[in-house]
Parts: C-alpha cells; structure tokens; sequence
C-alpha cells in the first residue's frame, strides 16, 4: 500500500511569495495533519483536518492556512514568506482524529527554502 | 514552551549495546506517547506507541517504559544496530496534535 505522499519534494521560494503543498493520505485515512520542522529540532503542529473540518490549529500566524478536499487529500498555504518559514513541511495522516486508533503516519516532507 | 523534554541529545552506543533515551512531560492531559525514528532527508516513522493505562510495551528489540507518576517515559533500544543510527523523537499528544521532544541523535558504532 502507498504511504502518505507529499508534493513537491523541494521548493525554492522568495520573501513575500506564496507557496502550495500538497498531501494524500494514506488509502481509508480520514484525517491529516500538517508539521514545520526546523533544521535539528522536532516538528510543530500546525493543523489537523478531519472530514474537511479543522480540528485543530498550533501557534503559527495566520499566513498559515489549509483546507482538506473531499478524497481526504490537503494543501497546506502560506503566504508572504519569511526567511524563517525555511523548513521541512511534514504531512501526517490517521484513521481518525482521536481515540484508540490514532497513530500517525508521516509523508516524506516538503523542503522550503525561502530566499 | 517545550512542553516534552528529552535527552541526550546525542548518544554512541556499541554494537549490541543497549540504547536508552528519557522524556519527560508535565500537562497531564496528554494521553498517547509515541516514538519516532527519522533518518536524514526521510520523514519521521512510527516505531512503537504507549498509552498511560500500561506501564511497559515491546515490539521486537523496542521497548518502551513509562512513569505515570512521574511524568516520565523512555525508549529502550536492544541489541543495537548500525543500521539503527538515526535521530529519534518522542512526542506526547492531548488527542490530536503531537508535541515533540528535539531528538536524540543516536549513532551506533560496529
């Protein structure tokens, strides 16, 4: 079975532009979740989605935004980049958004660099 | 705040050695414990899981302890590999979002 996967692999973006990522989950996975992480520190939740609801947003500025689609898939938006959006966007999926069967399977990342 | 702490943040082990890794949380809401392996360049894999109600699960060489009442966890790595030099992250969670400890980077020498 497929993984979780995430597009584009790398991307080089400058100050203020935008930038989309992308996601599928997992086959049968109702829910996803976005991660930044920073060179040499863990990741930092950003959202999860769940049945195209937001169920849950971290400490990023409102420049961060997602949405879910129908076939469960997500893009993750950011506008008017800063230097320090610099970083590895992870792409989580599970079956649900809670109780017992919530483990979380991680794509291989999007890596942004922002000139 | 960081609200999982983990050490060392970085550890040589010997082949065949034991690796040990310790987390420590505080917001008793969280509920779910887990363990990730990430290998340079990779996302980070689920290795093994625990919920508070035990205090002790293994999966192959795998183990994880946890403290209730002391807020504290840790992962256990048997028999040590090469192949095993990663940098490995535990994360607590409330439900949903996981919060992440800032890696431990395990290198395991032949």
């Amino acid at each position: 079975d497929a993984g979780v996967t995430q597009s584009p692999t790398h991307l080089i973006k400058t100050r203020g532009q935008q930038v989309t990522l992308r996601c599928s989950p997992i086959s049968g996975h109702k829910s996803v979740s976005w991660y930044q992480q920073v060179l040499g520190q863990g990741p930092q939740f950003i959202f999860q989605y769940y049945e195209k609801e937001e169920r849950g947003r971290g400490n990023f500025p409102d420049r961060f935004s997602a949405r879910q689609f129908p076939n469960y898939s997500s893009e993750l938006n950011v506008n008017a980049l800063l230097l320090g959006d610099s970083a590895l966007y992870l792409c989580a999926s599970s079956l649900d958004s809670n109780g017992g069967r919530w483990s979380q399977y991680f794509g291989p990342g999007t890596r942004l660099l922002v000139l | 705040q960081q609200q999982v702490k983990q050490s060392p943040q970085s550890l040589i082990v010997q082949k065949g050695g034991i690796s040990i890794i310790n987390c420590a949380y505080e917001n008793t809401a969280f509920d779910y414990f887990p363990w990730y392996q990430q290998f340079p360049g990779k996302g980070p894999a689920l290795l093994i899981a625990i919920r508070p109600d035990v205090s002790e699960k293994k999966e192959g060489r795998f183990t994880i302890s946890f403290n209730k009442s002391a807020k504290q966890f840790s992962l256990h790595i048997m028999d040590s590999q090469p192949g095993d030099s990663a940098t490995y992250f535990c994360a607590a969670s409330p439900g949903y979002a996981l919060n992440f400890g800032k890696g431990t980077s395990l290198l395991v020498t032949p």
